[in-house]
């Protein structure tokens, strides 16, 4: 099975524009997970979908949003962008099957530089 | 508030030389545990994980890690390292109901080996 695909791997923006990342999960499984990563703040959990509704959320302003389609594909877009926004975001993805706890499983990430 | 603390920042060791990489947990309830390692510019890559089937968990690479209830630990152990295990690896706790799939990191612990 291919692994999780991210697209773009790398993206430089400048402040107060926009960004939208892609990410295909697993074929066949259902969950998408977002995840930032920075020196400072390491790993931290941006939101989860499930069949095409948020499901879990984490504490990130509303700047960062997302949405996940029929496919199970997910995209995350930050609107406004701030030096601080710059990151390396994680997407993982794992069967959910509502009654364990399921592995999640990592794509390479997309490195996003603001300036 | 369930946790989980990675004891050390960095570890060096010498290549044919046993690693340990410390994790502790905290949590309210028998918690699923993870470890994952991150390579340079790379996502993570899941090398084991805890979900209360044994306590003693075997993962890819030679890599093994033992839950320590009485100790709250879930430390990751291997044998003998080798150059290509220089990386960065993070504890993760799996938080939240069964269904979802949100996991807490830890700061990471980098993993220095040299020849």
């Amino acid at each position: 099975k291919a692994g999780v695909t991210q697209t773009p791997r790398y993206l430089i923006k400048t402040r107060g524009q926009q960004v939208t990342l892609s990410c295909s999960p697993i074929s066949g499984h259902r969950s998408v997970s977002w995840y930032q990563q920075t020196p400072g703040q390491g790993l931290q959990f941006l939101f989860e979908y499930f069949s095409e509704t948020q499901r879990n959320k984490g504490n990130f302003p509303g700047r960062f949003s997302g949405r996940q389609f029929s496919n199970s594909r997910s995209e995350m877009n930050v609107s406004t962008l701030e030096l601080g926004d710059s990151a390396l975001y994680l997407c993982a993805s794992s069967p959910s099957t509502s009654t364990s706890t399921d592995t999640q499983y990592f794509g390479p990430g997309t490195r996003l530089t603001v300036l | 508030a369930q946790s989980v603390t990675q004891l050390d920042s960095h570890v060096s060791v010498s290549e044919g030389t046993p690693v340990l990489l410390r994790c502790n947990y905290s949590s309210s309830y028998s918690p699923s545990l993870f470890w994952y390692v991150q390579h340079p510019n790379k996502g993570l890559q899941l090398l084991l994980k805890y979900t209360s089937a044994a306590t003693l968990v075997k993962g890819i690479n030679g890599f093994e890690a033992e839950f320590k209830k009485s100790e709250t630990s879930f430390h990751l152990t291997k044998p003998s390292a080798h150059m290509s295990d220089a990386a960065e690896y993070f504890c993760a706790f799996h938080r939240g109901n069964t269904g979802f799939q949100k996991l807490v990191f830890g700061t990471g612990t980098r993993l220095l080996v040299s020849p």
